[in-house]
């Protein structure tokens, strides 16, 4: 089936570095979406990415939708201590039909920024 | 506009009891998810809806789950009888279909099964 692989896992950083993660997937996928879930809440929507090639930037943000369509890319410059949580990258599930919306979602990279 | 409202926001019951679970979606959202997140398991769906009617429950993990969306705007996700291991985060999503797979989702309900 269908699975997104997310990396790192993990990241401790100091504040001000940058952070970069990946997601890959072994399907092809149409649309790339990044999420954010802060400590107590649900995920928010970062990025959406519906092209080959397309790299979208949202302020310190930028997410790439690889050429393959098998891999996403997130970037955030100069971190800051609000970064903090975790990152999801989604994909939409296909099995031939229609997927009516439904996500599959990798298992999530924790940052961690240090003051 | 309001997101996606769930409530409680957290529930603490003993084990054997019934637990129901709300959520309200964005209006004109004609999609609707039930997920559960764990430490272990990360963010699972169990169910979902489309226009009002249920799609896809193989994610539910057994009869003691069952969820309703009686009308556009309200959804319940119940359990019964609660099990220490039902513990976990329970997040209900929605979307529109038509703008893609965009899932905006709730603040989600902590429960607690002692």
């Amino acid at each position: 089936g269908q699975q997104l692989n997310q990396s790192p896992q993990s990241m401790f950083i100091q504040e001000g570095e940058d952070v970069s993660m990946n997601c890959t997937s072994s399907s092809i996928f149409n649309t790339w979406l990044w999420y954010k879930q802060d400590p107590g809440e649900g995920p928010v929507l970062l990025i959406a990415l519906y092209k080959a090639g397309e790299l979208t930037s949202n302020g310190r943000l930028t997410a790439q939708f690889g050429i393959t369509r098998k891999d996403s890319f997130l970037n955030i410059s100069a971190s800051i201590p609000s970064d903090v949580g975790i990152y999801f990258c989604a994909g939409p599930r296909s099995a031939g039909g229609t997927s009516y919306g439904k996500l599959t979602f990798g298992q999530g990279t924790i940052l961690t920024v240090h003051p | 506009d309001a997101g996606v409202i769930q409530s409680p926001r957290h529930e603490v019951t003993e084990m054997g009891q019934e637990v129901t679970l709300r959520c309200k979606p964005i209006s004109g959202h004609n999609s609707l998810f039930w997920y559960r997140q764990t430490m272990m398991r990360g963010l699972e769906l169990l169910i979902y809806f489309n226009n009002n009617v249920p799609i896809d429950d193989s994610g539910m993990p057994e009869d003691r789950f069952s969820a309703k969306m009686p009308n556009a705007s309200f959804s319940t996700l119940k359990i019964q009888p609660s099990e220490p291991r039902d513990s976990a985060v329970y997040f209900c999503a929605s979307s529109l279909r038509v703008l893609g797979e965009t899932q905006y989702f709730g603040p989600g309900t902590r429960l607690l099964v002692l």
